[in-house]
Parts: structure tokens; C-alpha cells; sequence
């Protein structure tokens, strides 16, 4: 089944403490990205990459990496998480028409 | 800044009723546009993509304005079950994605 996968799908945390969230997508598509959704703003993208090895910056990169080491893989880093980084997170892949979304972590920073 | 833009709603309509939804966009770079419908708590999912000469499946038709830069979705004989949050997007080749806030819709019986 064609799918993007994110883990964890919830994750409660404390200020500073470094996580991972893992995005994987079994379409080889090329295109990945990361969003940030939040009441009243919409989907904002974070960071995004064209092809392995290739990431950007998108409209909110501040606070949080990315890597594309593997064309299936695009993890999204928070070294020093803070509570304003408590949010609904999407990652999405695509290759030409449209973006499949995977089912969304919702993080909450303490 | 380059914006898309949405009326929020909601928009409340009886079941079988014909509604219609627009999307303004503000970079007239943008080269692509999809709607996408979101669930409550869920992911986005693509509905349609949207070209200049109009795509419909079933029930939904979208069009692409350029001259006036919007991008409209229109739901005929609306059901229960298209109640959910509407996005749209504007894609400009290698440049962010652009999301709209999206459009609440709830069908009512």
C-alpha cells in the first residue's frame, strides 16, 4: 500500500530535549516535506527537499533540521524544543500532481 | 508576501444544496493548484487538481481564473459526508508550498 509513515504520532516532551520525528514513504518519490499546522494559521511549511541530499528552507525553519540522507527517509529535528513548537506536524511527499500526507504527529512541548 | 487566501466560513448548507468555494492567490508565478479537503484531526487529502479549462469528478468542479488570479470548488448536491475543512494551494515550481487557511464546511440534514 502506497503510504507516508511518521513516528511517533504523539510525543509529549520537555523544553531542551532533543526529538526526532521520522517520516518515511514507500512511492520513491523525490519531493518530501514538512508542515506545521496550528489554529487559525494554516499549514506552514518548515522545510522541504527536492532529492536526497537536497533540502530548503520553507516559510518557518527556525528551531528545526532536516536530512535527506535516503530518498524514502526525511526526518525533521528539534534540537532544543520549546513550547511554541507544540503543534499538529505533517509530512508529505509527492512526484509531480499533488502531495500525499502521512497521519500527523502531534507534539506537545512542556 | 506571497498569500493564499480563503473565506474561513463556515459555510452551513442544507444536504443537496450546491456550494461554492474561492481561493485568491496572490503570485501570478504559481503554476499549479490543487484543493485538498482535511478531516477533522486528519491529514489533508488531495481532492482535485485544478487547470485553466476546469476539471470535474462527479460531484466536484474546479476552475482556474488567472486573469483574476482564484482557483474556485464547487460541490453539487452536497452530502453529510463532505462536511470537512477545504485547502487550497498554489504551487510556483521550486519555491514553498502555499497553503490557504482553508474553508469549513458543514452539510446539514
Amino acid at each position: 500500500e502506497a503510504q507516508v509513515t511518521q513516528n511517533p504520532r504523539y510525543l509529549i516532551t520537555v523544553t531542551g530535549k532533543k526529538l526526532t520525528v521520522t517520516c518515511s514513504q514507500n512511492m520513491n518519490h523525490e519531493y518530501m516535506s514538512w508542515y506545521r499546522q496550528d489554529p487559525g494559521l494554516g499549514l506552514r511549511q518548515i522545510y522541504y527537499s527536492m532529492n536526497v541530499e537536497v533540502t530548503d528552507k520553507g516559510d518557518v525553519p527556525e528551531g528545526y533540521k532536516v536530512s535527506r540522507k535516503e530518498k524514502r527517509n526525511f526526518p525533521l529535528i528539534l534540537e532544543s524544543p520549546s513550547p511554541n513548537q507544540t503543534s499538529l506536524y505533517f509530512c508529505a511527499s509527492s512526484v509531480g500532481v499533488g502531495q500525499f500526507f502521512g497521519p500527523g504527529t502531534r507534539l506537545t512541548v512542556l | 508576501r506571497k498569500e493564499v487566501e480563503q473565506d474561513p466560513g463556515p459555510f452551513n448548507v442544507p444536504e443537496g444544496a450546491t456550494v461554492a468555494f474561492n481561493c485568491t492567490y496572490s503570485n501570478s508565478a504559481s503554476q499549479s493548484f490543487f484543493w485538498y479537503r482535511q478531516d477533522c484531526r486528519k491529514e489533508p487529502k488531495l481532492l482535485m487538481s485544478v487547470y485553466s479549462s476546469g476539471n470535474e469528478d462527479g460531484r466536484f468542479t474546479a476552475q482556474l481564473n488567472r486573469a483574476s488570479q482564484y482557483i474556485s470548488l464547487l460541490i453539487r448536491d452536497s452530502k453529510l459526508s463532505d462536511s470537512a475543512t477545504y485547502l487550497c494551494v498554489g504551487n510556483s515550481g521550486n519555491t514553498p508550498l502555499v497553503f490557504g487557511k482553508g474553508t469549513r464546511l458543514s452539510v446539514i440534514a
